[in-house]
């Protein structure tokens, strides 16, 4: 079945140091690719998304490149801020799966001022 | 943007009580709604999809008569946990999907709910 799979956390890092949290996953066809990210206490929220190979995501300085090659989705930041401190979920949406979300086991990043 | 709310955010019960949760699309239509439920540091764990006017479609394990679900609109569900112990003590999130989106396969999430039963 589909799958994805996240580097464990937590990953703690200082302020304006590079990010970079590893996904991969496992689908048939051509699945949507997303990061979402949770901020303590709260829901999810959509960061990122590439619904097909090649395509790059970006937001709020989060990108994602949607490799076909590797199966993968690294979530990077070039300078990460106290802020984005949250658990961050990657996740996909097989082109058959009824829009249902597969996740990843999510990854607590912390940043330390 | 799509935005997702739930009620209550925060909810206290004793065992043996049941508790109703709301999800509410505010500004689009959901053909679809959601239910996670999420342990301490883990991921989410989908529990059921209901289609506006159907019966929900629940996930193995999920026990259908425990978590009763509703779908009676185009903009609200409600997850009733029935009967609720203290290992349904969680925090459970709905997401809401339209079929009118270009992006079809887009979920938007809910703020969540806490619920804890003593």
């Amino acid at each position: 079945g589909d799958s994805v799979t996240q580097m464990e956390g937590p990953v703690t890092l200082s302020e304006e140091a590079f990010l970079t949290i590893n996904c991969t996953y496992t689908a048939t066809g051509y699945p949507s690719l997303f990061w979402y990210v949770q901020y303590p206490g709260e829901g999810l929220q959509l960061l990122l998304k590439a619904t097909k190979a090649d395509d790059k995501g970006s937001n709020k300085g989060f990108e994602a490149t949607y490799r076909k090659e590797t199966t993968s989705f690294h979530l990077e930041k070039g300078s990460v801020q106290v802020s984005d401190s949250a658990v961050y979920f990657c996740a996909l949406v097989a082109n058959n799966a009824g829009n249902m979300l597969t996740f990843g086991g999510g990854t607590r990043l912390m940043v330390k001022p | 943007g799509a935005v997702v709310s739930q009620h209550p955010s925060r909810v206290i019960c004793k065992s043996g009580t049941s508790v109703k949760i709301e999800c509410r699309s505010l500004d689009f239509q959901a053909t679809t709604m959601f239910w996670y439920r999420q342990f301490p540091k883990q991921s989410l764990m989908l529990m059921a999809t209901s289609n506006e006017g159907s019966k929900a479609t629940y996930e193995q394990g999920v026990e259908k008569d425990k978590f009763l679900i509703n779908h009676a609109s185009l903009t609200l569900s409600t997850l009733t946990v029935t009967s609720a112990h203290p290992e349904d003590s969680s925090f459970y999130i709905c997401s809401a999907r339209t079929g009118g989106r270009a992006l079809a396969n887009e979920q938007f999430f809910g703020p969540g709910t806490r619920l804890t039963v003593l």
